[in-house]
């Protein structure tokens, strides 16, 4: 099993439309939690942080359910510049000594 | 701008030679991890440098190898290379964020192993 799993893509979706893409982490030790996103042939750029309180950053929403081992983030109202791939990523450690653990990543296409 | 850098942007190599690749980070940047992607794939954890000493590695063999120097830069070498070396290199720095450490990525090294 995949120490992160995510939504199998393409998620083909109509400008304005809402998204949704679910992660699963194996590990319940994990302590930090984020969500990436890459565009194509470029390097990974840190979208959010996630946290037990939930957090929202405009049109994105991230959520983390530890009892669950469940990661969410809600896209809204979505624009042609997010069509990108969004990595899943965990770490097994809260201090700076941690290593990213992404998942497979599920791309996002946004169509006019 | 995270401040990360890396060189070259490209590279080709031949099978069995060596590659060294390098990264350049902030001042007070005291960690940089290296990670391999390749297509398709998410990054895969290479190494991490703490103050210039290796401070964890993922299931890499020994012909991948590291150096941190002072000046908070860092190469990540390989040597015999194989076809399936071929990927984005990425290295990493590490910031505190409001809650977690978060690390940022430089632009990577695409390299193709022939």
């Amino acid at each position: 099993r995949k120490e992160v799993e995510q939504d199998p893509g393409p998620f083909n979706v109509p400008e304005g439309a809402t998204v949704a893409f679910n992660c699963t982490y194996s590990n319940s030790a994990s302590q930090s939690f984020f969500w990436y996103r890459q565009d194509c042939r470029k390097e990974p750029k840190l979208l959010m942080s996630v946290y037990s309180s939930g957090n929202e950053d405009g049109r994105f929403t991230a959520q983390l359910n530890r009892a669950s081992q469940y990661i969410s983030l809600l896209i809204r109202d979505s624009k042609l510049s997010d069509s990108a791939t969004y990595l899943c990523v965990v770490t097994d450690s809260y201090n700076q000594g941690g290593k990213l653990i992404f998942g497979q990543g599920t791309e996002l296409s946004v169509k006019p | 701008e995270t401040g990360v850098t890396q060189s070259p942007t490209h590279l080709i190599k031949t099978r069995g030679q060596q590659v060294t690749l390098r990264c350049s980070s902030q001042s007070g940047h005291n960690t940089v991890s290296w990670y391999q992607q390749a297509l398709g794939q998410g990054p895969q954890f290479i190494f991490q440098y703490y103050r210039e000493e290796e401070n964890g590695r993922g299931n890499f063999p020994p012909r991948f190898s590291g150096l941190q120097f002072p000046n908070y830069s860092s190469e990540l070498n390989v040597n015999a290379l194989e076809l399936d070396d071929s990927a984005l290199y990425l290295c990493a720095s590490t910031l505190k964020g409001q809650g977690y450490y978060e690390q940022y990525f430089g632009p990577g090294t695409r390299l193709t192993v022939t």
